[in-house]
């Protein structure tokens, strides 16, 4: 199993912060690298598909960069608000075999009004 | 309503008693999914079907069986269920392998 981390493990910040979290992967046999948000009780959500270096993806205040020389992603979160309280995971597809995918353990993000 | 369903949602069982979990997605898509989710870890992947009759093991395959006859199902088959089988199980499903998967909306399992 190849190793996919994520960090920190879990983030507390005020509503408003700016925040950002790490998912570190293998360099090689990269085919893409996904991001979820996973609220409590319910079902993972795509985020970003990302699949090129230097890739960078927006979406409202979240947004993504990719860096697949040195195997890492960030996702950035601009003025947090409660309602991004959720877990963010990213999952490692291999060029190998791109039906095989690795996820992290995650990023638990805690917004305070 | 393009969606994945899994079917049970809870399930209660004891050791040793053959269990099927359902998944289907309507979306006509070729790839699907299976992980389990344990307290403190990410998503493991247990098997996947990159399309009808083509299935491949994850990184957790032991205990598992699937299979894919149909486009639209993808079950999930413990033949012999046992305690550390105990855990969170989700179905996905992708136009193609590579591409953002949507989940299902998830089976709790308690092997006793």
């Amino acid at each position: 199993i190849l190793n996919v981390e994520q960090s920190p493990q879990s983030l507390h910040v005020q509503e408003g912060d700016s925040t950002n979290f790490t998912c570190s992967f293998p360099s090689s046999n990269f085919y893409a690298l996904h991001w979820y948000r996973w609220e409590t009780a319910k079902s993972p959500e795509a985020l970003f598909v990302m699949t090129l270096n230097g890739d960078e993806k927006k979406k409202g205040r979240i947004s993504a960069t990719l860096n697949t020389k040195e195997g890492y992603s960030y996702l950035y979160i601009k003025g947090s608000q409660p309602e991004d309280s959720a877990t963010y995971l990213c999952a490692f597809h291999y060029n190998t075999n791109a039906g095989k995918s690795t996820f992290g353990d995650g990023t638990t993000l805690t917004v305070k009004p | 309503e393009a969606q994945v369903t899994q079917n049970p949602r809870y399930l209660i069982t004891v050791t040793g008693k053959k269990l099927t979990v359902t998944c289907s997605q309507n979306m006509n898509h070729e790839y699907m999914s299976w992980y389990r989710q344990d307290p403190g870890l990410g998503l493991r992947q247990i098997y996947y079907s990159m399309n009808v009759e083509v299935t491949d093991k994850g990184d957790v395959p032991e205990g598992y069986k699937v299979s894919r006859k149909e486009k639209r199902n993808f079950p999930l088959i413990l033949e012999s269920p046992s305690p550390n089988q105990t855990s969170l199980y989700f179905c996905a499903s992708s136009l193609l392998d590579g591409n953002e998967q949507f989940f299902g909306p998830g089976t709790r399992l308690t092997v006793l």
